[in-house]
């Protein structure tokens, strides 16, 4: 299986500071990595597709990079309403695997 | 618009089946892939498999022989059997719609799954 390490596993940010959440594959998946958002309380949300297309309706403050076999998501300027938990989710081949995921929190 | 909604039982008692059903409406599942993900106490997440559009299914390997996905087409929605269930699989069970691999973009509000005696 592919394993997909995400780190920082927690973090704290203030307001409008800029956030980067990062996954390492084990191996090659190409562009086959999507971000998601889970609020507290709700269902994941797709945030990025395709390594670095951003999902309709996502706010333009995300973005997804590639450099080898580490993806990152940013956040360009923090908002309340970001708080969550973030997960990648690799899907170059079965099984499909997510990420630890990094719950993000106010300072 | 898209809508998914799980239902079945919240509490199952270890060794039994642990069956749940996603009831879609706005979309067929005749088209795309439609998956089942859990999330376990403490965050982790899993993917469990999906069924295609054309009833080709694709599962875990770390599930063996315990998963099966179905689907009835004339009622649009599509099931999760989870056999001999332990402890292990406590989780908030979700349903989901992939348009390409990976990319889940309706997910339904989940229902948590309980497996104690």
């Amino acid at each position: 299986d592919i394993q997909m390490t995400q780190s920082p596993a927690s973090l704290s940010a203030s307001l409008e500071e800029i956030v980067t959440i990062t996954c390492q594959a084990s191996q090659d998946i190409g562009n086959w990595l999507a971000w998601y958002q889970q609020k507290p309380g709700k269902s994941p949300q797709l945030l990025i597709y395709g390594a670095t297309s951003l999902a309709d309706g996502v706010p333009s403050r995300f973005s997804g990079s590639r450099s080898g076999t580490q993806y990152s998501l940013k956040i360009s300027r923090l908002q309340v309403e970001d708080i969550g938990i973030y997960y990648c989710l690799q899907a170059y081949s079965a099984p499909w695997t997510f990420g630890g995921g990094t719950k993000l929190e106010l300072k | 618009e898209v809508q998914l909604q799980e239902s079945g039982p919240g509490l199952v008692k270890p060794s039994q089946s642990l069956s749940l059903t996603c009831s879609v409406t706005g979309y067929s599942i005749t088209s795309n892939y439609w998956g089942w993900i859990r999330k376990f106490p403490g965050n982790k997440m899993e993917w469990m498999g999906y069924i295609s559009y054309s009833g080709s299914t694709s599962y875990n390997p770390s599930l063996k022989s315990r998963i099966s996905i179905t689907r009835d087409t004339s009622k649009n929605q599509f099931f999760l059997q989870l056999n001999s269930v332990t402890t292990e699989d406590t989780a908030t069970y979700y349903c989901a719609r992939s348009l390409i691999r990976g990319t889940f973009d309706y997910w339904g509000q989940g229902v948590m799954v309980t497996v104690s005696s």
